[in-house]
């Protein structure tokens, strides 16, 4: 299983542009989610998908869309880049069970805005 | 949530055991206690969990105070490649699968 995927690894936009980061995971999770993580600070959770169909914010959600595609794949989206955005994005997934909250991560997009 | 307070850093000799303490004073009755890690420029990897009792896997064990206000991740034996940041994570059932992740613990295991 190759678990949580990300692509591309790397970018770089210019303010303005738009992109699609991209996740999909292969263990059959129902929720996914979408975090950023700028320098020297944890995780802050952009969206989440608790289930298939279903997406909900997170705690700083604006400048970004998102797109449960399938029960595989979750998508971010930004729309107008901004050098505010500059930071390492991560995906997860996780069971939706209600005592076990094991989310596995993958290996993460880092994206300059410039 | 509770909120969770962890050492900015910490350093531990290769071979020796790692003891990373956490204080989560506000902790209510149903919330559980995560610890993730996250060694350079990966994603975070998920460690252990608890609610009371002391808990032990294949990378560590979790040991919580009676009064649940604080806990300690317990690292037997560290080796260079646990040398990342150490998150504790204080959540409750009703959160859903949301985490909140602090600054945490940089632990460094030193040769």
């Amino acid at each position: 299983n190759a678990g949580v995927t990300q692509t591309p690894k790397f970018q770089v936009l210019k303010t303005g542009q738009s992109m699609t980061l991209q996740c999909a995971q292969d263990m059959n999770h129902n929720s996914m989610y979408w975090y950023r993580q700028d320098p020297g600070m944890g995780l802050r959770l952009i969206y989440y998908s608790a289930s298939e169909g279903t997406t909900d914010k997170g705690e700083v959600p604006n400048g970004y869309n998102v797109s449960r595609l399938n029960k595989r794949e979750f998508s971010l989206r930004l729309e107008s880049a901004a050098p505010s955005q500059t930071s390492v994005y991560f995906c997860a997934s996780s069971e939706a069970q209600p005592t076990v909250y094991e989310q596995y991560f993958g290996p993460g997009t880092r994206l300059t805005v410039t | 949530d509770a909120k969770t307070t962890q050492p900015p850093s910490m350093d531990c000799a290769e071979g020796r055991a790692a003891n990373l303490p956490c204080n989560h004073s506000t902790i209510s009755g149903n919330e559980y206690v995560y610890w993730y890690r996250q060694i350079h420029s990966q994603g975070p990897q998920y460690i252990i969990h608890g609610l009371k009792n002391n808990e032990t896997n294949e990378m560590a064990s979790l040991i919580i105070t009676e009064d649940r206000k604080s806990s300690t991740l317990i690292l037997p034996h560290a080796t260079l490649r646990d040398t990342a940041v150490y998150y504790c994570i204080v959540r409750g059932e009703e959160y859903g699968n949301k985490l909140v992740f602090g600054a945490g613990t940089i632990l460094r295991v030193k040769s």
